[in-house]
């Protein structure tokens, strides 16, 4: 079965701008989860989506949002980006919203975002 | 605050070698543990995971410890081969679905 879809998988906006990622989650999953990926912090968690309502929001300013679809696939709006959000962005899906102990999630191959 | 921490940046290993990967949290709440492995230009997979109510579980050539009283986990993989090398996530979990990751531990396997 295809799995966790991202686009695009490259991006280049410059600072001031917005931009919006898209995630299409492995058919059957519900839950979807955002992560920014930097080097040296890892991968910090933005958000996650069960059926179309946030469930839980990291540590980021208000420019980050996203939202999910009644098809659960999701999207994430960065607003007035700055060179700090260069990152890589990873989706990640699962099937049951509470279902954490069935292997995590399976991620996306994220998408590039680079600031200038 | 990093709850989950990977001190170790990078490790080589000799390839048939033992690797131990390690990981250190601070939240005793967490009670589910999760190793992922990312390529470049790719996703982090899942590897293997351990709840907390074990202190070990094994998988093929990877097995994950769990010492719940210092708080630490550890990855070991016997024998290391060169398509090991990848960059290791652990992750960990309390109540709810959200998953703390640590920095992420570069392995290489020298052939």
């Amino acid at each position: 079965k295809a799995g966790v879809t991202q686009t695009p998988r490259y991006l280049i906006k410059t600072r001031g701008q917005q931009v919006t990622l898209s995630c299409s989650p492995i058919s059957g999953h519900r839950s979807v989860s955002w992560y920014q990926q930097t080097p040296g912090q890892g991968l910090q968690f933005l958000f996650e989506y069960f059926s179309e309502t946030q469930r839980n929001k990291g540590n980021f300013p208000g420019r980050f949002s996203g939202r999910q679809f009644s098809n659960s696939r999701s999207e994430m709006n960065v607003s007035t980006l700055e060179l700090g959000d260069s990152a890589l962005y990873l989706c990640a899906s699962s099937p049951h919203g509470g279902d954490r102990l069935n292997y995590g999630y399976t991620f996306g191959s994220g998408t590039r975002l680079t600031v200038v | 605050d990093q709850q989950v921490k990977q001190n170790s940046p990078s490790l080589s290993v000799q390839e048939g070698r033992i690797s131990i990967l390690n990981c250190d949290y601070t939240n005793s709440m967490f009670d589910y543990f999760l190793w992922y492995k990312k390529y470049p230009a790719e996703g982090p997979t899942f590897l293997i995971s351990i709840s907390s109510i074990k202190d070990k579980n094994e998988d093929g050539r990877f097995t994950v410890f769990l010492n719940k009283s210092a708080k630490h986990l550890s990855l070991h993989i016997v024998p290391s081969q060169p398509g090991d090398s990848a960059v290791y996530f652990c992750a960990a979990s309390g109540y709810g679905n959200q998953f703390y990751f640590g920095t992420g531990t570069s392995l290489t396997v020298i052939p």
